[in-house]
């Protein structure tokens, strides 16, 4: 595509649902990045994947955070349980060659009631 | 520990104005890589420029600037004759070189405010 894209854009979740929230990497890019971005502040880090293989997951906040990507393109984002602190924009990034920067998708916005 | 530091928590010019958006990080690093991006209102974050530390060549494109001084630890953002459509919210990051040390280290921000 042309660019990365996620699904949904906006998600309403009452607390204690699981959601699960998409990105859809530029096709061949091999790094793939999901941060999280709470109201008013900065991305924070939650994981990266190169390719099918989860490289680094010391963003993830607790264990409801699961993420994959199991063919090397698509990772979905599942939360379990979630709650009103998981309230925030998730973003998505995609890379070639594992440089993180250029390609950003324009984020799920969850908010948890 | 990595750190990126933006200390203007928002700025407000005059059209035409020329402002600067400072940033300061830390590292252990010895080889890293230093970014800026634009997030306007819509929220989508829009990719400037990214900075081997090896180079520390300024760059200049367009209105948009940038100094990079490793003696200092910062990399600020110029922009020339600002314009309204430049208000938005500029994130200062820093990502490590090799391996899986690529997260992008981001600071909180710096919103600027482009008044007519």
């Amino acid at each position: 595509g042309a660019g990365v894209s996620q699904s949904p854009r906006y998600k309403v979740a009452k607390r204690g649902q699981d959601v699960a929230l998409r990105c859809d990497p530029i096709s061949g890019h091999v790094s793939l990045f999901w941060y999280q971005q709470a109201l008013g502040q900065g991305p924070e880090f939650l994981t990266y994947f190169q390719n099918e293989a989860q490289l680094d997951k010391s963003g993830l906040p607790s264990d409801r955070f699961f993420a994959e990507r199991p063919e090397g393109s698509v990772s979905t984002l599942k939360i379990q349980r979630t709650q009103q602190e998981d309230s925030a924009v998730y973003l998505c990034a995609s890379s070639q060659g594992g440089l993180a920067g250029e390609h950003f998708g324009p984020g799920t916005r969850l908010t948890v009631l | 520990a990595q750190k990126v530091t933006q200390a203007q928590t928002e700025i407000s010019v005059v059209e035409k104005e020329d402002v600067t958006l400072d940033c300061v990080y830390e590292t252990r690093d010895t080889t890293y890589y230093l970014f800026w991006y634009k997030q306007p209102p819509s929220g989508e974050l829009v990719f400037l420029i990214r900075r081997n530390s090896f180079d520390e060549q300024n760059e200049i494109s367009g209105r948009y600037s940038w100094n990079f001084q490793k003696s200092t630890s910062s990399f600020n953002f110029t922009i020339t004759a600002s314009q309204v459509v430049d208000s938005a919210v500029y994130f200062c990051a820093l990502s490590g070189y090799a391996g899986n040390n690529r997260k992008l280290i981001w600071g909180l921000g710096t919103s600027l405010a482009v008044n007519p």
